[in-house]
């Protein structure tokens, strides 16, 4: 079974300031991982997903994240916090041969001006 | 093209009632996901559907069911509803079976339960 745990469920930053967002996993064999954004009363819109590609992948707005195997960790970054990117953010895994999609429970970003 | 759509986009229902919820996926994709998002927590996988069949169920009763239709749109039924059931229901397509492929996620339909 597969499962992602977010260290943190509020996070704040200045703007201008880093962001990074945390998430472990567990999965019994490689994992494919995502991190999505959900903006109020919206949907969800993915950011970025690895594949068992490059360990450093790089999304949209900015953003990019770091597959470590031997930390069990995918956490996200990105350099500059706009306030554009306050939001609540989920990190997602599944496998190659999954038929399920197990997310975290989500991090809701401040950014505060 | 259009994005994935979902109808209807709120509904309230009371306890016991049954609901349909409808979904309809980017034109070519042939998978479909339901996910029920309680307020405040992660989306929880429900169901997969790819060319008609499920393919993936989540820990949900079998009160939830679902279909696919031959235009790959897809529904959602939940019987006999409970208060727990309010929540966002959260519809994503993709183009093939396993979730390699970007999930497309539709804006949800947010559902009451009195």
């Amino acid at each position: 079974a597969q499962s992602v745990t977010q260290l943190g469920s509020h996070v704040s930053v200045s703007e201008g300031a880093l962001v990074l967002l945390r998430c472990n996993y567990s999965s019994s064999v490689p994992p494919y991982l995502f991190w999505y954004v959900q903006y109020p009363n919206q949907g969800l819109q993915l950011l970025l997903k690895y594949t068992s590609a490059a360990t450093l992948v790089k999304g949209i707005n900015g953003f990019e994240a770091e597959f470590k195997k031997s930390e069990t960790s995918f956490h996200l970054t990105k350099p500059s916090a706009h306030m554009s990117d306050a939001a609540e953010y989920f990190c997602a895994v599944t496998t190659n041969t999954g038929n399920q999609f197990y997310f975290g429970t989500g991090t809701s970003l401040t950014v505060i001006p | 093209d259009a994005g994935v759509t979902q109808s209807p986009t709120h509904l309230i229902k009371t306890r016991g009632q049954q609901v349909t919820l409808r979904c309809s996926p980017i034109s070519g994709h042939k998978s479909v996901s339901w996910y029920q998002q309680v307020l405040g927590q992660g989306p929880q996988f429900i169901f997969q559907y790819y060319e008609k069949e499920e393919r993936g169920r989540g820990n949900f009763p079998d009160r939830f069911s679902a279909r696919q239709f031959p235009n790959y749109s897809s529904e959602l039924n939940v019987n006999a509803l409970l208060l727990g059931d309010s929540a966002l229901y959260l519809c994503a397509s993709s183009l093939g079976l396993t979730y390699q492929e970007t999930q497309y996620f539709g804006p949800g339909t947010r559902l009451l339960v009195l």
